[in-house]
């Protein structure tokens, strides 16, 4: 029931553009995107509730195909502050267990100069 | 407005002993969330808690392993009698109201058990 996250790794050089798709055999209520750097807690990007949705933050945004059981994340222009690893997090509990969100394996994003 | 805040950041622990993890969610949320990652792998959910209540416990072990959010003060993840296999970062989130709002991190505890 894990969301699959692809590619498993990427490798870029500054100013390139990325995509990580994260994938659900299961129904899409909502998607969560976060990045989180070694060590460090995960960091929020952006939540999407609705299946055609798409949200934007500074030069990364995302989409949500409800139909597909899919969601993109796009990085443009990437900077080496992107590097890091992308997780989605899928809410697979439904009724009261809504927020317990599942997390696919990772994409390990690294951006060199 | 301060965030999700998590003590301690790193706890050793011998095997047999007991580890207690606290987190306190940001100012206004009521719903606590509990997950742990192995070194090299993904968040695995544990437990789901609002306040003096358990929404979820799905993904916590049937042994040894306890949460509890009381009225007053932090949420308290439990592992009695630690074991090697334990050792990994725990990290709490907090969100508002709904479940469908955004889960905020704090910055882990990394459990160490010799």
């Amino acid at each position: 029931q894990q969301p699959v996250q692809s590619p498993q790794a990427v490798i870029l050089r500054e100013g390139e553009d990325a995509v990580i798709n994260c994938s659900s055999s299961k129904a899409l209520y909502s998607v969560h995107w976060y990045r989180q750097k070694h060590g460090e807690a995960p960091v929020f990007l952006m939540i999407l509730l609705k299946g055609g949705e798409q949200k934007g933050h500074e030069k990364i945004s995302a989409s949500f195909n409800e139909k597909k059981q899919q969601s993109s994340l796009y990085l443009t222009a990437s900077q080496l502050s992107y590097s890091g690893t992308y997780f989605c997090g899928i809410p697979l509990g439904g009724g009261t267990s809504y927020g317990k969100l599942t997390f696919g394996q990772g994409t390990i994003l690294t951006v060199h100069p | 407005n301060a965030g999700v805040m998590q003590n301690p950041r790193h706890l050793v622990r011998r095997r047999g002993q007991e580890a207690r993890l606290r987190c306190s969610p940001m100012k206004g949320h009521s719903h606590v969330y509990w997950y742990r990652q192995l070194p090299e792998e993904g968040l695995k959910f544990m437990v789901y808690l609002q306040k003096e209540n358990i929404i979820d416990e799905s993904g916590m072990p049937k042994e040894r392993f306890s949460a509890e959010f009381p009225k007053e003060g932090p949420s308290i993840l439990r592992i009695q009698q630690v074991v090697r296999g334990d050792s990994a970062a725990y990290f709490c989130a907090s969100s508002p109201g709904t479940a469908k709002e955004t889960q905020y991190f704090g910055p882990g505890t990394r459990l160490l058990v010799l």
